[in-house]
C-alpha cells in the first residue's frame, strides 16, 4: 500500500473521445509524474507537476496535457483518443525537488482500452 | 538514444540464484533504479545504486555497477515463487528532473517450483 491511488482501475473509449485520469498523492508529497506503460513495454514518462506547475515532459504529443491541484492530487487528460494510446497509465507521487527517488511511491495504474 | 535495454526472459529454478542484466545509455546517470512489477500491479522500487558505488547488498538482492561498461545488474539470491515478476531497470538521464525515469523493457522472471 503505497498511499498513491488512482481512478478509475479501468476504463473503456472509443477512438477520437477524450478521457481524464485521475491521482491522489500521498499525503506530504508535491510532486506527481505520470507514465505510460503499453502491454509489453516499460513505462515512458509524460510530463511532472510540481507545486501545480508543468515540470518536465517526455516526448508525448500536446493532445497529452495535466493539472496539479493545490492539495498535489492530479489530473492526466488525453484528447482525440487514439487506438495506440491503450496503455496502463501509472501516476507516480515523491515529495519533491532534491529529494531521492527512492521516496517516490507508484499506484496502481488505471488500464485505459480505446476501441 | 535514451534505451535502456535489458534482457526479456529468464527462467531459474526455485532457490537457485537470478541474475537480470541491464545496459544503460548515460555516464552522468547519478541513481540507477531496480523496480519490480507483479502482474495487474503498480511498480515497487526494490533497490537503487548511486553511480559513485560498485556493490550494494539488501538482503537477498544485490546490485552490481560497471560504470566503464555502463552495466548493471540485479542478482535475487535463493529465488522464491513469490520473484516471479518483471523486472525493470531505471536511470535518471542527465538533463532530466528529478524523478523522471527512463526505464528498459523489463526482464520477465519465472521461477520454476
Amino acid at each position: 500500500e503505497t498511499g498513491v491511488t488512482q481512478s478509475p482501475t479501468h476504463l473503456i473509449k472509443t477512438r477520437g473521445q477524450q478521457v481524464t485520469l485521475r491521482c491522489s498523492s500521498q499525503s506530504g508529497h508535491n510532486t506527481v509524474s505520470w507514465y505510460q506503460q503499453a502491454l509489453g513495454q516499460g513505462p515512458q514518462f509524460i510530463f511532472q507537476y510540481y507545486r501545480e506547475e508543468e515540470n518536465g515532459r517526455g516526448n508525448f504529443p500536446p493532445r497529452f496535457s495535466g493539472l496539479q491541484f493545490p492539495n498535489y492530487s492530479s489530473e492526466l487528460n488525453v484528447n482525440a483518443l487514439e487506438l495506440d494510446d491503450s496503455a496502463l497509465y501509472l501516476c507516480a507521487s515523491s515529495p519533491g525537488q532534491g529529494r531521492l527517488n527512492t521516496e517516490a511511491f507508484f499506484g496502481q495504474g488505471t488500464r485505459l482500452t480505446v476501441v | 538514444g535514451e534505451d535502456v535495454e535489458q534482457s526479456l526472459f529468464l527462467s531459474v529454478r526455485e532457490g537457485d540464484s537470478s541474475v537480470i542484466n541491464c545496459t544503460y545509455t548515460d555516464s552522468s546517470s547519478t541513481y540507477l533504479y531496480w523496480y519490480k512489477q507483479e502482474p495487474g500491479a503498480g511498480l515497487q522500487l526494490l533497490t537503487y545504486i548511486f553511480s559513485n558505488m560498485d556493490m550494494k547488498q539488501d538482503q537477498r538482492l544485490t546490485v552490481l555497477l560497471n560504470k566503464k561498461d555502463k552495466h548493471l545488474s540485479l542478482r535475487i539470491a535463493d529465488t522464491q515463487t513469490g520473484d516471479s515478476a518483471i523486472y525493470f531497470c531505471a536511470e535518471i538521464p542527465s538533463g532530466a528532473g528529478s524523478y523522471q525515469l527512463t526505464f528498459g523493457k523489463g526482464t520477465k522472471l519465472s521461477v520454476i517450483p
